[in-house]
């Protein structure tokens, strides 16, 4: 069982250069988002979608950006990296949030430093 | 004030002691309670939930929930080394797409 798989595991990145971040996760999950943990922050929400073509933003979405073209796949693309999105990326699937608990599922994450 | 609050801890524990790891939130309208656990460099797991108040029991695990108080409780029994992780509470109101709710986290550490 894959479940939920985020590459690369680890990147290092120059201030202004371009990275997609990939997640797929092969439960047939409608709902899929993506977080960044910061040590004292806690995971915050970046983007989150309930279905293919649908994406909306979560409590820090400035300077990421999302699209949704399948079930399966949840790209988080960061157009020109700066130093304060160094963190640690976690993308998390679940069926959709209305029907019942719906855990969220998590991949192992992407650690990214940007100099 | 935000949603949920969760003391970041560190905690620091003999092998068999019990801990006690708490939530308080403030949106009355949370039904759906999960207490995740994540270890170093791995991403969360889910380890309890539960729906509205009481208590569940999972083997060394007990998850409880007092809506009146608007606080969640995660017991570990005989805590063992393996236990030391962090622990992340989680809660969710009924319907609708919205989004889970995280406290930060409290960091444990269970010493033989």
């Amino acid at each position: 069982n894959a479940g939920v798989t985020q590459t690369p595991k680890f990147q290092v990145l120059k201030t202004g250069q371009s990275m997609t971040l990939q997640c797929a996760q092969d439960m047939n999950h409608e709902y899929m988002s993506w977080y960044r943990q910061d040590p004292g922050m806690g995971l915050r929400l970046i983007h989150y979608s309930v279905g293919a073509g649908i994406t909306d933003q979560g409590e820090v979405p400035n300077g990421y950006n999302v699209s949704r073209s399948t079930t399966e796949d949840f790209p988080l693309r960061l157009l020109s990296a700066a130093p304060s999105q160094t963190s640690v990326y976690f993308c998390a699937s679940s069926y959709a949030p209305g029907q019942g608990y719906s855990p969220l599922h998590f991949g192992n994450g992407t650690r990214l430093t940007v100099t | 004030q935000k949603e949920v609050e969760q003391d970041p801890g560190p905690l620091s524990v003999p092998e068999g002691a019990i801990v006690s790891l708490n939530c308080t939130y403030s949106n009355s309208a949370f039904q759906y309670f999960m207490w995740y656990r994540q270890y170093s460099r791995k991403g969360p797991e889910l380890l309890m939930y539960t729906y509205s108040s009481g208590n569940k029991e999972d083997g060394r695990f007990t998850a409880q929930v007092d809506k009146s108080s608007k606080y969640i409780s995660l017991f570990i029994r005989d805590s063992q080394p393996s236990d030391s992780a962090t622990y992340l509470c989680a809660m969710r109101r009924r319907g609708g797409n919205t989004p889970l709710v995280f406290g930060k986290g409290t960091r444990l550490s269970v010493i033989a």
